[in-house]
């Protein structure tokens, strides 16, 4: 069936650092991939998306591309800032099935002043 | 303020006592969902619901009902709950999107989550 895996966490990090949390997945047809951030206390929230194959997802100086030929949907940022600490799900929805998420487990982003 | 709402936001309660977990949005939204999340576990769906009476059953619904009779309400109803479902509960909420073989995706917008300790 259909999966998604991600690096596990915690990842800690200075803040100006660069930030990669991989992200990985098995995936039947042409799915829809996700970022989610979860800030402490809070709900998720989406933080960007792509649809298609070479597709680059965007978003408050994060971003991750589509890449279909390695499965990949890997986050990234330049340079983090302590606000950015939160957990990380990467997600996907099934192709013909767009309500239908299949979750990462979460990665937790701790960045220190 | 468009926003997903649940209540309560924290809740502990004893095994078998009956409760409801609330969720509403103001979004005018047809898709509504329920999610438990757990460590090592991550996201998992309970029930979701694509209009008004039409309810379907998640990857864990074992457990708990859910009922859509407004378009702004779904409730989680826990009838007899147990210490296994001490959990983190969220509703989400998305607009149905336009036919076709491949939609595009309508963003899920996520209540701020239930903390449920079931003793």
């Amino acid at each position: 069936g259909n999966s998604v895996t991600q690096m596990e966490g915690p990842v800690t990090l200075s803040e100006e650092a660069f930030l990669t949390i991989n992200c990985t997945y098995t995936a039947t047809g042409y799915p829809s991939l996700f970022w989610y951030v979860q800030y402490p206390g809070e709900g998720l929230q989406l933080l960007l998306k792509a649809t298609k194959a070479d597709d680059k997802g965007s978003n408050k100086g994060f971003e991750a591309t589509y890449r279909k030929e390695t499965t990949s949907f890997h986050l990234e940022k330049g340079s983090v800032q302590v606000s950015d600490s939160a957990v990380y799900f990467c997600a996907l929805s099934e192709a013909g099935n767009n309500r239908k998420l299949i979750w990462g487990l979460g990665t937790s982003l701790a960045v220190n002043p | 303020e468009a926003q997903v709402t649940q209540n309560p936001r924290y809740l502990i309660t004893v095994t078998g006592k009956k409760l409801t977990v609330t969720c509403s949005q103001n979004m005018n939204h047809e898709y509504m969902s329920w999610y438990r999340q757990d460590p090592g576990l991550g996201l998992r769906q309970i029930y979701y619901s694509m209009n008004v009476e039409v309810t379907d059953k998640g990857d864990v619904p074992e457990g708990y009902k859910v009922s859509r009779k407004e378009k702004r309400n779904f409730p989680l109803i826990l009838e007899s709950p147990s210490p296994n479902q001490t959990s983190l509960y969220f509703c989400a909420s998305s607009l149905r999107s336009g036919g076709g073989a491949i939609s595009s995706y309508n963003e899920q917008f996520f209540g701020p989550g239930t903390r449920l300790t079931v003793l």
